[in-house]
């Protein structure tokens, strides 16, 4: 069964870093995510992608985040300047229409010292 | 705005017990989907029903089954005879429609333990 799939699984980054997250989103699947989960906590959107833009942003999504689709299977997140607070569960997610569920990768555990 | 209220932070059952979970839903749009997904230890998010608003049907699966109820803007989950397996964390989410946003809007999630 296809599926969504990240790396690296973890990372560990100084402050101030810049990060780069991996997804590969199921193949035939248009829409793309990127939510967040700090630990113990609920699960938050940041940004969804769709024809090569970005169509809908949250409020943590701010500028020190992008996104991109650099080519037809990879989708990636960039965390320009890291701060502490950035320490959380990355996950993406892709659906191949706007009704459908989203389904999710592993995640991608960032910890920012 | 769209909110998702899962007032259960922590639920413990033992093996074989009937567990609910409760999930309460606010939002303004008219058409509009419900979601459950479960998160075990390993921290992966598990997609386990998707529900429209215009389909109140009861759902159910093997031992699981949904209850939609759009008068009360509930849409609980039951366990039937749990398992220890079943042990997770579990997220209610919403994505309304009528505005063309994309997010899910997820709940502070639900902690069921089964003891054997």
């Amino acid at each position: 069964e296809p599926e969504v799939t990240q790396t690296p699984s973890h990372q560990v980054t100084q402050m101030g870093q810049e990060v780069i997250l991996r997804c590969v989103p199921i193949s035939n699947h248009l829409y793309f995510y990127w939510y967040r989960q700090i630990l113990g906590q609920k699960v938050e959107f940041l940004v969804s992608f769709y024809n090569n833009e970005i169509s809908e942003k949250s409020e943590i999504f701010d500028d020190q985040f992008s996104v991109e689709r650099p080519d037809g299977s990879n989708f990636t997140l960039k965390i320009r300047s890291t701060k502490l607070e950035d320490s959380a569960m990355y996950f993406c997610a892709s659906t191949p229409a706007q009704t459908y569920e989203q389904y999710f990768g592993p995640g991608t555990r960032l910890t920012v010292t | 705005a769209q909110k998702v209220t899962q007032a259960q932070t922590e639920i413990s059952v033992v093996e074989k017990e009937d567990v609910t979970l409760d999930c309460v839903y606010e939002t303004r749009d008219t058409t509009y989907y419900l979601f459950w997904y479960k998160q075990p230890p390993s921290g992966e998010l598990v997609f386990l029903i998707r529900r429209n608003s215009f389909d109140e049907q009861n759902e159910i699966s093997g031992r699981y089954s949904w209850n939609f109820q759009k008068s009360t803007s509930s849409f609980n989950f039951t366990i039937t005879a749990s398992q220890v397996v079943d042990s997770a964390v579990y997220f209610c989410a919403l994505r309304g429609m009528d505005t063309g946003r994309r997010a899910l809007t997820f709940g502070s999630g639900t902690r069921l333990q089964v003891q054997p």
